[in-house]
């Protein structure tokens, strides 16, 4: 198993660009998420989804999209990105819809600079 | 609100200085306590999950403990190897989501 990938691993972008990050995995998981890292803050969840067609928001989630039509992808869509999404965002799964209780596993990062 | 804060922010260890990272939590209801391990430009890894207050679990020179406030790391004999920043998480009763706290940056020394 590969497990959760992620690419491109590093992207720079001008200011009103538009990218997809891409994330998947090849454990036939339930639940994947988008979450960003930034210095001195602790993991934030963009948004996430339970199954195949169904996306939620999370705590970050403006300037975001995602959509889910296969249980093994996940993409990240920034529509206009902003310096303020300068970031290295991680896409993670989960085998369970208990993320509270099940362990979710991590991809390798993309690291996103917006200019 | 459901917070998580990590403490120290960075430690430094010699090579065989046992030594233990705190995770310390406040939140309406533990679901479960999760330590990842991340090293420099790669995704956190999985290391520990704690349910209720008591329980331990160990893993090479790592040992978790969980009370009903805290977490703690406990790092027996580090090697360079185990430089890295580790990371807690809570799940809680509230939320389906998890709270992270913001990470030890630990640095083990020859």
């Amino acid at each position: 198993n590969a497990g959760v990938t992620q690419t491109p691993k590093f992207q720079v972008l001008k200011t009103g660009q538009s990218m997809t990050l891409q994330c998947a995995q090849d454990m036939n998981h339930e639940y994947m998420s988008w979450y960003r890292q930034d210095p001195g803050m602790g993991l934030r969840l963009i948004h996430y989804s339970v199954g195949a067609g169904i996306t939620d928001q999370g705590e970050v989630p403006n300037g975001y999209n995602v959509s889910r039509s296969t249980t093994e992808d996940f993409p990240l869509r920034l529509l206009s990105a902003a310096p303020s999404q300068t970031s290295v965002y991680f896409c993670a799964s989960s085998y369970s819809l208990r993320i509270n209780t099940d362990t979710q596993y991590f991809g390798p990062g993309t690291r996103l600079t917006v200019l | 609100e459901d917070q998580v804060t990590q403490s120290p922010e960075a430690l430094r260890l010699q090579e065989g200085e046992s030594s233990s990272l705190n995770c310390s939590y406040t939140v309406s209801g533990l679901r479960g306590l999760f330590w990842y391990r991340q090293d420099p430009g790669k995704g956190p890894e999985f290391l520990f999950t704690l349910y209720s207050a008591g329980e331990e679990k160990e893993k090479e020179r790592l040992k978790a403990t969980l009370t009903k406030k805290e977490s703690f790391l406990h790092i027996t004999a580090p090697k360079p190897e185990d430089s890295a920043t580790y990371l807690c998480a809570v799940g809680t009763y509230n939320t389906d989501k998890l709270i992270f706290g913001t990470g030890t940056r630990l640095q083990v020394f020859p």
